[in-house]
């Protein structure tokens, strides 16, 4: 979607290490969010940010997850030291207040071995 | 936290076939989203609803805030309509992230 560019399309990397997801935001927005998608959970919410202030983290799973928001046009996601179990589709999400509707990223797909 | 569940959880139906996807939800709701993921992975955003009936193309969906329930149909359905729908809501007042349910996979055959 032109709307969200999230890089890398693929990961795979070796348990232990660090990982950087990172998400571009084209289109005007007033939050972004980040959600992980795996086949036991579903898509769950890891955390959003309202005009680059971090307002929910609850669903960040551990200290190893980390989120940051430097500007409105960027945002990423850190775990560090990755493990096996964080192996999934991690997509970034925008939204405006009033507007309605999300536009999605396209995913980043982590494998972690 | 709100439980979001959708029914059913597979469908495989012909082309041409009326499709309906249920979505019921437990607690109250600032808005329901009605999401659409290909099998490339994609996530698209199908609708919006707070109240009421809203129609695009051959999808319409609708909302019962009383009955906390929502639902997605396909009218005249084709195979390019293959694809898995998520159900997702907003429980607090401004744009909280969305909780979802697990998805329906439909397959429509030719």
């Amino acid at each position: 979607d032109a709307g969200v560019i999230q890089s890398p399309r693929h990961e795979v990397t070796e348990m232990g290490q660090e990982v950087t997801l990172r998400c571009k935001p084209i289109s005007g927005h007033d939050y972004l969010f980040w959600y992980r998608q795996t086949m036991m959970r579903g898509l769950e919410l890891l955390i959003y940010f309202n005009n680059n202030v971090p307002i929910d983290d609850s669903g960040m799973p551990e200290d190893r997850f980390s989120a940051k928001m430097p500007n409105a046009s960027f945002s990423t996601l850190k775990i560090q030291p990755s493990e096996p179990r964080d192996s999934a589709v991690y997509f970034c999400a925008i939204s405006r207040r009033g507007a309605g509707g999300y536009t999605f990223g396209s995913g980043t797909r982590l494998t972690v071995v | 936290k709100n439980e979001v569940e959708q029914s059913p959880q597979n469908l495989t139906a012909q082309e041409g076939e009326f499709i309906t996807i249920n979505c019921s939800y437990s607690v109250g709701i600032s808005a329901l989203h009605w999401l659409q993921q290909h099998p490339g992975g994609g996530i698209v955003s199908l609708f919006m609803l707070s109240s009421g009936k809203k129609k695009h193309g051959r999808l319409i969906a609708t909302i019962n805030i009383q009955e906390k329930h929502s639902s997605l149909h396909i009218t005249a359905s084709h195979p390019r309509d293959s694809a898995v729908y998520i159900c997702a809501v907003v429980s607090g007042g401004g744009a909280d992230g969305l909780t979802f349910g697990k998805g329906t996979h439909l397959i429509i055959q030719p």
